[in-house]
């Protein structure tokens, strides 16, 4: 099963300033019909998951645009540019270019 | 609008089975799949398997070949998942989601316990 590894863990942060969360795959998430299906949610408390940016860097329809994903292969990044409080919670990278699909740990974002 | 509306909290016994619900709405219930996650209290979120709607095709993660049945009522457009043998292990929000990870339903929690 491929394996995502999630850096951060926790993440403090004050509003307005800019984080990034990594996502490490254990092989590439590249799918023999070249998209590549990695994509970001996030959970806040006491909700259902949402979806952020869907294959890779695609934003979500109602999703601020401080919110943008990069990367490629086995090595992806969400970028929050300017936390606001209703940023927090927690954010999960999810793959779907192979089965069985995988989340990673999560990254928990905290007022500091 | 895209609604996923999922059936009620349940607390079951050891051993026994559940069988719970999501009512999909707003959009050609055959044009996706259903997947399903569990997330156990405080925990993150895991895949269970998904149903492609339109045939009944299904894929599970190893770990709930033998835990998990996955089925689909297109008369209703509805999705099902059953749990059988249940155990403390299984005490967890279960999560419809579909549109390529676009939409959920609000979870049902099930709780196993004597």
């Amino acid at each position: 099963d491929v394996v995502l590894t999630q850096t951060p863990p926790t993440l403090s942060a004050t509003i307005g300033q800019s984080v990034s969360i990594s996502c490490r795959s254990s092989q590439s998430l590249l799918h023999s019909n070249g998209n590549t299906y990695l994509h970001w949610l996030l959970q806040r408390p006491g909700q259902s998951p949402q979806l952020l940016i869907y294959s890779v860097s695609r934003l979500e329809s109602g999703v601020p645009n401080r919110f943008s994903g990069s990367g490629s292969g086995t090595d992806f990044t969400l970028k929050i540019s300017g936390v606001e409080a209703e940023d927090l919670g927690v954010y999960y990278c999810v793959q779907g270019t192979h089965a069985p699909y995988t989340f990673g740990a999560g990254t928990k974002l905290e007022l500091k | 609008e895209v609604l996923l509306q999922q059936s009620g909290a349940e607390l079951v016994r050891p051993g026994s089975s559940v069988k719970i619900s999501c009512k999909a709405s707003g959009y050609t219930f055959t044009d996706y799949y259903m997947h399903w996650v569990k997330q156990r209290p405080e925990q993150g979120l895991v895949w269970i398997g998904r149903i492609n709607p339109a045939n009944g095709n299904t894929v599970y993660a190893e770990k709930f070949k033998s835990k998990a049945t996955l089925t689909a009522d297109k008369s209703s457009n509805t999705a099902y998942m059953q749990l059988s043998s249940l155990t403390s292990e299984d005490t967890a929000t279960y999560f419809c989601t579909t549109w390529g990870w676009g939409y959920w339903g609000q979870g049902v929690m099930v709780t196993v316990s004597s």
